[in-house]
């Protein structure tokens, strides 16, 4: 079946724009997790869906950042006020429900702020 | 919370070689250990993972071992060939809650 989907691919914004990240679960999957990657290091966790529910939203930088799953499915990333340090690939990974761990990752957004 | 270190942060072995990547974690309470291969510009891809009920787990020719006692985890390659190239990545957690990854490992198979 499909695989984790995001779009953008890429996007390129200004300073002090507000951008917004679109993830498309694999199909059933209950869990969805947010992650990002800077050049060189490893993805760092941003929060963690459970269903509609933010279960895990600890990894959030600062208030600009939100995320929203209103039907347990689609998920999107929001931004506020950009800043350059927030260039990096964002990445989705979802999870299927009864114990299964395994997290797949979607292609990423990779954004730069100008 | 959890922090992973992953050692080497670039490793190069000839083809046909084995090549091995260790990664430590500090949270006891951990309980999953993945290992993902992202290619350049690709997303990360798991490639074996081990929960911690278990000591070894093999898959062809790649195997991850865990030693929950010292709290490390290693992952190894046999027979590397060149597309085995891309970077690796070591993660922990306390399933089902978010992965943290260690640093990434940039492996070079030369032909």
């Amino acid at each position: 079946g499909a695989g984790v989907s995001q779009t953008p691919s890429n996007k390129v914004t200004e300073k002090g724009k507000y951008v917004e990240l679109r993830c498309d679960p694999i199909s059933g999957h209950t869990a969805l997790y947010w992650y990002r990657q800077s050049l060189g290091q490893g993805p760092e966790f941003l929060i963690y869906f459970q269903g509609t529910g933010a279960a895990d939203d600890s990894g959030l930088p600062n208030d600009r950042f939100f995320a929203v799953r209103p039907e347990g499915s689609v998920s999107t990333l929001k931004i506020q006020r950009t800043e350059r340090g927030d260039s990096a690939v964002y990445l989705c990974a979802s999870r299927s429900s009864g114990g299964q761990e395994t997290q797949y990752f979607g292609p990423g957004t990779r954004l730069l702020v100008l | 919370g959890e922090n992973v270190e992953q050692h080497p942060s670039t490793l190069s072995v000839q083809e046909g070689d084995s090549a091995v990547i260790k990664c430590t974690y500090s949270d006891s309470a951990s309980n999953y250990f993945p290992w993902y291969k992202q290619e350049l510009g690709k997303r990360p891809q798991l490639i074996i993972d081990i929960r911690s009920n278990v000591g070894e787990k093999k898959d062809q020719r790649i195997a991850v071992t865990l030693n929950k006692t010292a709290k490390h985890f290693s992952l190894h390659i046999t027979e590397t060939q060149p597309e085995d190239s891309a970077v690796y990545f070591c993660a922990a957690s306390k399933a089902p809650n978010m992965l943290t990854f260690g640093g990434g490992t940039r492996l070079m198979v030369k032909p």
